[in-house]
């Protein structure tokens, strides 16, 4: 069926540690997933992104791997801060068919201490 | 720029009551989608656009009605409001296979 879900509902590190957050996806015609973290009483931002033909993409202190042989999805955050205290959700593009159509994961949410 | 803006914000209904939430973006997006998001739970899709004039199901469909009679707007009706309908909703776009704009909610209560 089409299902996005994160493994964990909550992580919690250290100010300063890496953190990773794991995503599984169950859709192999999905061509497109994207990170994005909500902030309490806000809409989701987008965080970073990457294609089904790419299996890691950097960006700012984030990295994304996308490991389409067990349908595996994480976000790494480098040297994690308490701003980046927030849930944090997988995307699924449902692109086939040109449906268009995202699917959320359930969300992580992410804990800093100081 | 706004981005994407829905109306209103924040509403109360009795239920049976009926409403519209409107979402409207600048951005000459193609798609656009509407989701709800309950306390601890992700967010499920309701009903998505592919362009004007097309409207498609999501994940939770029932009890909800969508048009899209104008590129830029995506209107999300609720003809009698049910207590299991409290929820935030979120209304989101984007131009094609991109990352999807999100509104900042609308924090609806069913009493």
């Amino acid at each position: 069926g089409e299902s996005v879900g994160l493994h964990l509902p909550t992580l919690s590190v250290q100010e300063g540690d890496n953190s990773i957050i794991n995503c599984a996806y169950s859709n192999s015609a999905s061509d497109y997933f994207i990170w994005y973290k909500q902030e309490s009483g806000k809409g989701p931002q987008f965080i970073i992104d990457i294609r089904s033909n790419m299996d890691k993409r950097q960006g700012q202190r984030v990295t994304v791997l996308l490991n389409k042989t067990v349908k595996h999805l994480s976000l790494q955050i480098a040297a994690t801060q308490p701003g980046d205290s927030a849930v944090y959700f997988c995307a699924e593009n449902l692109y086939s068919g040109n449906t268009g159509k995202l699917i959320f994961g359930q969300g992580t949410t992410l804990q800093v201490k100081p | 720029n706004a981005g994407v803006t829905q109306t209103p914000k924040f509403r109360v209904l009795k239920t049976g009551q009926s409403m519209t939430l409107l979402c409207a973006q600048d951005m000459n997006h193609e798609y656009m989608y509407w989701y709800r998001q309950d306390p601890g739970m992700g967010l499920r899709l309701i009903h998505y656009s592919v362009g004007e004039g097309t409207t498609a199901k999501g994940e939770v469909p029932d009890g909800y009605n969508v048009s899209r009679l104008k590129k830029q707007n995506f209107l999300l009706g609720l003809e009698s409001a049910a207590p299991s309908q409290t929820s935030v909703y979120f209304c989101a776009s984007r131009g094609g296979n991109t990352e999807a704009f999100f509104g900042q909610g609308t924090r609806l209560t069913v009493v």
